[in-house]
């Protein structure tokens, strides 16, 4: 069984360009995470879907990140424009169901420059 | 609310020597409890979970956590420590209950890491 699947792995932009990231999480997972990851520390959720609604999103800076998931299955995470501090690394998870475990895609590495 | 406490940032042990690595936790009641791995450059994979029953958990790698509630801890624990181990380790309390403010979302502690000496 495929895990979750993130792209793309790297990417590197200059600051106020937009990017997107992807995620392809486990079949049959209706429950999808974004989580952010800054250098030497755990991962904080960014927003949380369980199947297309966004149930937590009260950490997502909604002036600049904005993510969807249609039709419940994939999702993609947007940074427009995107700012030096958002140099981090962006986990997609997923989990059958919200309380249990949920499993981790690779992440992307953002690079602002 | 929920938080996690990993009071060991960094720790360094010998290749076959035992291991233990703290997470504290501060909940209402009773959560749901992880302990994930994460190796360079790679994504969170889960060493093991409680969620009830019998507090001494077994899990992947021949890890082991034991979760004490009246401690508030969930320890990893391993007897004997390879060199592949060297990784960050991640505690993590999931909310048991749904009520208000509760979003059943994972809280993360900061992270042990751990190196392994030859």
């Amino acid at each position: 069984e495929a895990g979750v699947v993130q792209s793309p792995r790297y990417k590197i932009i200059e600051k106020k360009q937009p990017v997107a990231f992807w995620c392809n999480p486990i079949s049959g997972h209706n429950t999808l995470y974004w989580y952010l990851q800054n250098l030497g520390q755990g991962p904080e959720l960014l927003i949380r879907y369980e199947n297309e609604e966004a149930v937590d999103d009260s950490q997502l800076p909604k002036d600049r990140f904005s993510a969807e998931r249609l039709k419940g299955v994939d999702s993609t995470l947007k940074i427009q424009p995107a700012e030096l501090g958002d140099s981090a690394v962006y986990l997609c998870a997923s989990s059958l169901a919200t309380n249990t475990e949920a499993f981790f895609g690779q992440g992307t590495r953002l690079t602002v420059v | 609310a929920q938080s996690v406490t990993q009071p060991d940032i960094h720790i360094t042990v010998s290749e076959g020597a035992s291991l233990e690595l703290r997470c504290n936790y501060s909940y209402g009641a009773t959560p749901y409890l992880f302990w994930y791995v994460q190796s360079p450059g790679q994504g969170l994979q889960l060493l093991l979970k409680y969620f009830s029953g019998d507090t001494l958990v077994q899990g992947i790698k021949g890890f082991e956590a034991e979760f004490k509630r009246s401690q508030s801890s969930f320890n990893l624990r391993k007897p004997s420590v390879h060199w592949s181990d060297a990784a960050e380790y991640f505690c993590a309390v999931g909310a048991r209950i749904r009520s208000s403010g509760n979003t059943g979302k994972l809280i993360f502690g900061q992270g042990t890491t751990l190196q392994v000496k030859p």
